[in-house]
């Protein structure tokens, strides 16, 4: 079947690095996003890995390894507003997606 | 540029009832997916249209339907409401290969 798996919560600080990791037991697909989503919001996109290796998009970087059937997502600097969930999810031809079971992210001052 | 909207954004519906949510996809996307997204759970796909055609579909039983017209608008209907239908439906447009999904503030449904 198709899981991915990240953990439940994740607190840090202002400032600081924080880095949310997926695994998955999946196979076939085209790419790996990352999606942000804020309590009562709708999910925004972050950012995609279609190859192995680091993509950079300001404050956030996402990894993925096909090989170790791992990504992660790395946020830095983080500020209070970065409090929210955050998704992975892997992307299928016909640009469907299925998600991670999410992580929520809280950061203190 | 408008973003993807949806209505109504709360409903609450009695279990058997008949439900039709509807999406209206951001200017020149012409594929339209529909998900699930339980409290404290990750969106569920359910299934997309792409010109109108059903393009691929979740593991959603057959109650689960939808519509996208010519202007790429679309409408997820759910028959013979249950209880564990109560979520929040989101629907998301792409553009032509793309692989950016933009979402709608989704329709809380809550069967009683």
């Amino acid at each position: 079947g198709q899981s991915l798996e990240q953990p439940s919560e994740v607190t840090a600080v202002e400032g600081a690095i924080v880095q949310i990791n997926c695994t998955y037991q999946t196979s076939g697909f085209y790419g790996l996003s990352w999606y942000q989503q804020h309590d009562g919001g709708a999910p925004t996109f972050l950012s995609y890995n279609a190859l192995d290796g680091l993509e950079e998009t300001g404050r956030f970087s996402s990894f993925l390894s096909r090989s170790d059937s791992y990504g992660y997502l790395l946020l830095q600097e983080l500020q209070m507003k970065d409090s929210a969930s955050y998704f992975c999810a892997v992307r299928y031809n016909t640009d469907k997606l299925i998600f991670g079971t999410g992580t929520r992210l809280q950061v203190f001052p | 540029e408008t973003g993807v909207t949806q209505s109504p954004t709360h409903l609450i519906k009695t279990r058997g009832q008949q439900v039709t949510l509807r999406c209206s996809s951001q200017s020149g996307h012409n594929t339209v997916s529909w998900y699930q997204q339980a409290l404290g759970q990750g969106p569920q796909f359910i299934f997309q249209y792409y010109r109108e055609e059903e393009n691929g579909r979740g593991n959603f039983p057959p109650r689960f339907s939808g519509l996208q017209f010519p202007n790429y608008s679309s409408e997820l209907n759910v028959n013979a409401l249950e209880l564990d239908d109560s979520a929040l439906y989101l629907c998301a447009s792409t553009e032509a290969s793309g692989y950016e999904q933009y979402f709608g503030p989704g329709t809380r449904l809550t069967v009683t």
